[in-house]
């Protein structure tokens, strides 16, 4: 079974507004730590946001939050007010433990394109 | 610049081949990680390293091996290759002691002609 499953492949926003971009997970650890990346057409990683499981409230970073729903197991980026050089890859992924010496599982991944 | 060093950036090489792909962690950590990223795919995660000793494995076919030396820089090797195993390979370090802080290189891009 599929750890993390991102269902949108692709998804069209237009600029200034909100987009969701949709992750689910599955683990029967109760320690976990997931997190999403930003892969730009230059194609290097980018580091957006991370949230704990055990962590109360949802994360945000900027432009970026969490919706972070532990009973439903998904974990669902929030990008507010979209700019163009939000088009990119975005990646859903999950450490399952609480070590960052364990390694990272990812979704498919999504494609946002934002429109002017 | 992340930290983590990757060489090549990009490398074209013939089926049948073998490459060498190196990795440098961010000073003062001891994980590595290999991941493999086709077009338009996620990414595969291959196989860790801890401080020199094998940790984890993942997806990683026979053909491909890997190692982290003393300085914890770490060699991704890829043999007889074939032209499916082109693709992005990123390479990741994390520390004990941090809830996150994965870093991630810019990547390899291979292309098996």
């Amino acid at each position: 079974a599929q750890k993390i499953t991102q269902t949108q492949p692709g998804m069209f926003v237009q600029e200034k507004e909100a987009v969701t971009l949709d992750c689910t997970y599955d683990t029967s650890d109760p320690s976990y730590g997931l997190f999403w990346y930003k892969q730009p057409s230059s194609g290097e990683m980018i580091f957006l946001i991370y949230q704990g499981s055990y962590d109360q409230q949802n994360a945000t970073e900027g432009r970026y939050s969490l919706n972070f729903q532990k009973a439903r197991k998904s974990a669902n980026l929030v990008i507010s007010a979209s700019q163009l050089g939000d088009s990119a890859m975005y990646f859903c992924a999950m450490r399952e433990g609480n070590n960052a010496g364990n390694m990272l599982t990812f979704g498919g991944g999504t494609r946002l394109m934002v429109k002017p | 610049d992340s930290g983590v060093t990757q060489t090549p950036k990009h490398l074209i090489t013939a089926t049948g081949q073998r490459v060498t792909l190196r990795c440098s962690p961010r000073s003062g950590d001891l994980s590595v990680y290999w991941y493999q990223q086709s077009l338009d795919q996620g990414l595969q995660f291959l196989i860790q390293y801890y401080n020199g000793e094998e940790r984890a494995k993942g997806n990683i076919l026979e053909r491909f091996s890997a190692q982290q030396f003393p300085d914890l820089h770490s060699e991704l090797n890829l043999s007889s290759l074939e032209l499916g195993d082109s693709a992005l390979y990123f390479c990741a370090s994390s520390r004990p002691g941090s809830h996150y802080g994965y870093t991630f290189g810019s990547g390899t891009r291979l292309t098996v002609v």
